[in-house]
């Protein structure tokens, strides 16, 4: 079935480098992406990588995607304050219209 | 940036009550969903619209809840009787189509439903 599992809080130093890691469970998955929530807001698209690439690099953010072993993890570079937020690691599988999403990971920046 | 809105941002309620959320999606986004969390869980899949006509829907919307693109502009979702468990927050969502092959879905703010 589908499932997306990720942790649910992370506490970072500012300044250093966070990784936020999710794992899933359809091998099927077609695109992965990684979604932002402020407190209050919506859903924020943050990047997503399709299931053939192994790396994708945006500015601060990197997303790493081992597909052997099921896995996703975020990489946000020189943390800052503004980066504490709920971070949802979410799946497409096949080409369901639907995407499946993580519990989220709740980011504290420690100062 | 075009956004997604909704409305209420917070409704509170008596259980068996109906209650219907709104939501005006991007204006030129083809597809529609409706997702919800609740309290420290999972951001669940409800239903995805197309077409005037429902995709694909999750085992959660059952006979209780129904969607309308009543005019141009607006998707609703209505809960004709709402119980203690659909206390939660849901999102409405939008994407251009199939020119996306991404999928990429745009959220709205979310509407927090409190049923007492």
């Amino acid at each position: 079935g589908e499932d997306v599992e990720q942790s649910l809080f992370l506490s970072v130093r500012e300044g250093d480098s966070s990784v936020i890691n999710c794992t899933y469970t359809d091998s099927s998955s077609t695109y992965l992406y990684w979604y932002k929530q402020e407190p209050g807001a919506g859903l924020q698209l943050l990047t997503y990588i399709f299931s053939n690439m192994d790396m994708k690099q945006d500015q601060r953010l990197t997303v790493l995607l081992n597909k052997k072993d099921k896995h996703l993890s975020l990489r946000i570079a020189d943390t800052q304050t503004g980066d504490s937020a709920i971070y949802f690691c979410a799946e497409r599988v096949n080409r369901d219209d639907k995407i499946i999403f993580g519990k989220g990971t709740r980011l504290h920046i420690l100062p | 940036e075009p956004e997604v809105t909704q409305t209420p941002s917070h409704q509170v309620t008596q259980m068996g009550q109906e209650v219907i959320l709104r939501c005006v999606p991007i204006s030129n986004h083809l597809y529609f969903y409706w997702y919800r969390q609740i309290l420290g869980q999972k951001v669940e899949f409800l239903v995805s619209f197309y077409n005037n006509e429902i995709s694909e829907k999750s085992e959660i919307f059952d006979d209780q809840f129904s969607v309308e693109r009543p005019d141009g502009s607006n998707f609703t979702l209505k809960i004709r009787s709402t119980k203690l468990e659909d206390s939660a927050m849901y999102f409405c969502a939008s994407n251009p189509g199939p020119i996306s092959g991404a999928n990429v879905l745009t959220f709205g703010a979310g509407s927090r439903l409190t049923v007492l």
